[in-house]
């Protein structure tokens, strides 16, 4: 089984500034994706980026980048920028290629509360 | 927004109870997946189903079942409720099962239950 790890429970930066969040994984497998969602106070959960495991470049969208380190199964994201409205919970997730026709879903770690400050 | 619809927005039910949760997938989504959300912590995988078949399932106890009907909607039913079963539960529908970029999911705002 996977596990995900953000170990930054809370994050606060100024607006404009640049931040990263953490997030490390746990798996034996080498085909899997990696993704970051955002979860607002409005609850939906909204895609921000994905980044395929066998691709070495990391993944870009607009202000948000990752940092995909395969070897020390290491998946940061990357927020320049920051805006009022990037204020949200983090989640990173881990969803591998599935076998004999089963899903196994995302596995998601824990979030980060992530609070720009005017 | 994702086009991911999800009823009712606020539920309180009592322990022992049953509770049936609805899902509308995106238009052209035949993949629609589950997770419970309890409060402090990330999503956890409940099932999913893909052309009115379960297709994988997680930790989760058999009091915990689904649906997808030929329009690809689906219900989350939850037998004998307890108190843990208070969370929010989310629907995600996706393209087709698989990878990405196909199986990458979208989510509906959710449900919160509140088992007393």
């Amino acid at each position: 089984a996977q596990t995900v790890t953000q170990s930054q429970p809370e994050m606060s930066v100024q607006e404009a500034e640049t931040v990263t969040l953490s997030c490390t994984y746990d798996t034996s497998e080498s085909n899997y994706y990696l993704f970051w969602y955002k979860q607002p106070p409005s609850r939906q959960m909204i895609l921000v980026i994905r980044q395929e495991a066998y691709k070495q470049q990391n993944a870009t969208e607009n202000r948000f980048s990752v940092n995909f380190q395969k070897a020390a199964k290491s998946f940061s994201l990357k927020i320049s920028d920051s805006q009022l409205g990037d204020t949200a919970m983090y989640f990173c997730a881990f969803m591998s290629r599935y076998s004999g026709g089963g899903a196994d879903g995302l596995t998601f770690g824990k979030g980060t509360h992530l609070i720009i400050q005017p | 927004e994702t086009g991911v619809t999800q009823s009712p927005t606020h539920l309180i039910k009592t322990r022992g109870q049953q509770v049936t949760l609805r899902c509308s997938s995106q238009s052209g989504h035949n993949t629609v997946s589950w997770y419970q959300q309890a409060l402090g912590q990330g999503p956890q995988f409940i099932f999913q189903y893909y052309r009115e078949e379960e297709n994988g399932r997680g930790n989760f106890p058999p009091r915990f079942s689904g649906l997808q009907f030929p329009n690809y909607s689906s219900e989350l039913n939850v037998n004998a409720l307890e108190l843990d079963d208070s969370a929010l539960y989310l629907c995600a529908s996706s393209l087709a099962p698989g990878l990405p970029p196909e199986e990458t999911q979208y989510f509906g705002p959710g449900t919160r239950l509140l088992v007393l």
